[in-house]
């Protein structure tokens, strides 16, 4: 059974910084794009950031851009979120979300849509 | 950045009823780079729909995407009760991978 677990979350200071986890399971993970996506009291879906399967590209939503970073470990199957200079309106629930790879005759390439979630984790900055 | 904008934001329907979400791009999402997922309270959202059409595994067929270029629709031609939910179109053409606002199915 694929199964992403979160972890990390909890209450940050503002300013300070928080890492989360993901821990991937059920799948080769290193053959797949991860993102993390995050829920923000009363507001809808955000996409934060995503990483292809090597780690070597990334991409960042401008609200996150030069704060957090995202990374991977292929080897312990884990996906990462190092989130700094935190601010009270990054306080959401962090879900991490694994890619989609397709393989045609003449290429493989990363689609960054979602087919498996995980149940998320809870970041709130505050002082 | 490709902005999304979901219609309407809450929609009041009661079991048995069709649903017609629409989700506008500011440009024109190419390669039919458009997805849509289900979320309710407590859960982790859910990928009903990618490429504009096609069904993930396990979604029944009475929900279905369709349109083109900068114009999606979501339908759920008969609501079932676990069919009250948050819904989402998320286009990943480009980065940043934008999500639309969401659009509310609420019992009426």
């Amino acid at each position: 059974e694929v199964q992403l677990v979160e972890s990390g979350g909890g209450l940050g200071q503002p300013g300070g910084s928080l890492r989360l986890s993901c821990e991937a399971s059920g799948f080769t993970f290193s053959s797949y794009a991860m993102s993390w996506v995050r829920l923000a009291p009363g507001k809808g879906l955000e996409w934060v950031s995503a990483t292809s399967g090597s780690g070597a590209t990334t991409y960042y939503a401008d609200s996150v851009k030069g704060r957090f970073t995202i990374s991977r470990d292929n080897s312990k199957n884990t996906l990462y979120l190092q989130m700094n200079s935190l601010r009270a309106e990054d306080t959401a629930v962090y879900y991490c979300a694994k890619g989609v790879v397709v393989v045609t005759a003449t290429h493989r390439y990363y689609e960054y849509y979602m087919d498996v979630w995980g149940k998320g984790t809870t970041v709130t900055v505050s002082s | 950045e490709i902005v999304l904008t979901q219609s309407p934001g809450t929609l009041s329907l009661s079991p048995g009823e069709r649903a017609t979400l629409s989700c506008r791009a500011s440009q024109s999402v190419s390669s039919s780079s458009l997805a849509w997922y289900q979320h309710k309270p407590g859960q982790a959202p859910r990928l009903l729909i990618y490429a504009v059409f096609s069904r993930a595994t396990g979604i029944p067929d009475r929900f279905s995407g369709s349109g083109s270029g900068t114009d999606f629709t979501l339908t759920i031609s008969r609501l079932e009760p676990e069919d009250f939910a948050v819904y989402y179109c998320q286009q990943y053409r480009s980065s940043p991978f934008t999500f639309g606002g969401g659009t509310k199915v609420e019992i009426k």
